[in-house]
C-alpha cells in the first residue's frame, strides 16, 4: 500500500464548477499535511497547509480527518488558471526531522 | 535572492553509466531533499541531507547516494544506471527548524535524466 494515495484523475470540469480532491495516508503518526500544485513541466509549489479544524484560502478549502486518515481539497468557482496537478503531501516526522511524502497527484483540467 | 538551482537541466546517459546531479539550495536554507519524479507520478522521496549527513532515506537502492557540502549545496549520484532511472530529479531545500510546521519545500526546476 502506498503511503499517500490520490485519485489520479484527470478531472475535466467547466469554468465555475466546484471540484473536490481526496487523499488518504497510511501512517497514523503523520503530523502535518499539505497540498502542492504542479503546473505542466514545472516544479511543485506549496498551495496550502491542511489543519484539523479545516482551513480556507479564497476559493480553496482544505480539510483533514485524522481518524479516517483522509485529506481533501475543494476548489470553488474553478478558473482556467487552476488547471494543474494537485499533490497531496504528508510529513512523516521522526526524531531527527521529517520527510515530505507526495501522492501521485490529481490532474485538473478546467475548460471554458 | 537566488532560489534553488540545479544542474544540469537535461542529460542523456546509457545503461550502466554513472551520473552526478548538483543542487544549490535557496539562500539561508540548510536542508536539501532529493526526489525522483517519473512521468505521470508524484515526486518520490530519495533522501534528505542536513548538516552534511543523510538524515532520512526513502525506498531507493544503494546505487543512489548523495552528499552535502559545508555550504549546504548537495549532489545526487546514481551508479549503474538502469532504463527505469529515467525521470525528473528534483532538489528541494528548506530550513530544518521550520519545515515540519510549514511543509514548505522550495524546489528547483529539476534535472531531466534519460537513460538509453
Amino acid at each position: 500500500r502506498k503511503e499517500v494515495e490520490q485519485d489520479p484523475g484527470p478531472f475535466n470540469v467547466p469554468e465555475g464548477a466546484t471540484v473536490a480532491f481526496n487523499c488518504t495516508y497510511s501512517n497514523s503518526a503523520s503530523q502535518s499535511f499539505f497540498w502542492y500544485r504542479q503546473d505542466c513541466r514545472k516544479e511543485p509549489k506549496l498551495l496550502m497547509s491542511v489543519y484539523s479544524s479545516g482551513n480556507e484560502d479564497g476559493r480553496f478549502t482544505a480539510q483533514l480527518n485524522r481518524a479516517s486518515q483522509y485529506i481533501s481539497l475543494l476548489i470553488r468557482d474553478s478558473k482556467l488558471s487552476d488547471s494543474a496537478t494537485y499533490l497531496c503531501v504528508v510529513n512523516f516526522y521522526y526524531n531527527q526531522g521529517g520527510k515530505l511524502i507526495f501522492g501521485q497527484g490529481t490532474e485538473l483540467s478546467v475548460k471554458p | 535572492d537566488a532560489g534553488v538551482t540545479q544542474s544540469p537541466t537535461h542529460l542523456i546517459k546509457t545503461r550502466g553509466q554513472q551520473v552526478t546531479l548538483r543542487c544549490s539550495p535557496k539562500s539561508g536554507h540548510d536542508t536539501v531533499s532529493w526526489y525522483q519524479q517519473a512521468l505521470g507520478q508524484g515526486p518520490q522521496f530519495i533522501f534528505q541531507y542536513y548538516e552534511e549527513e543523510e538524515r532520512q532515506r526513502g525506498n531507493f537502492p544503494d546505487r543512489f547516494s548523495g552528499h552535502q557540502f559545508p555550504n549546504y549545496s548537495s549532489e545526487l549520484n546514481v551508479n549503474a544506471l538502469l532504463l527505469g532511472d529515467s525521470a525528473l530529479y528534483l532538489c528541494a531545500s528548506s530550513l530544518a527548524r521550520l519545515a515540519a510546521d510549514t511543509g514548505e519545500l522550495f524546489f528547483g526546476e529539476g534535472s531531466r535524466l534519460t537513460v538509453l
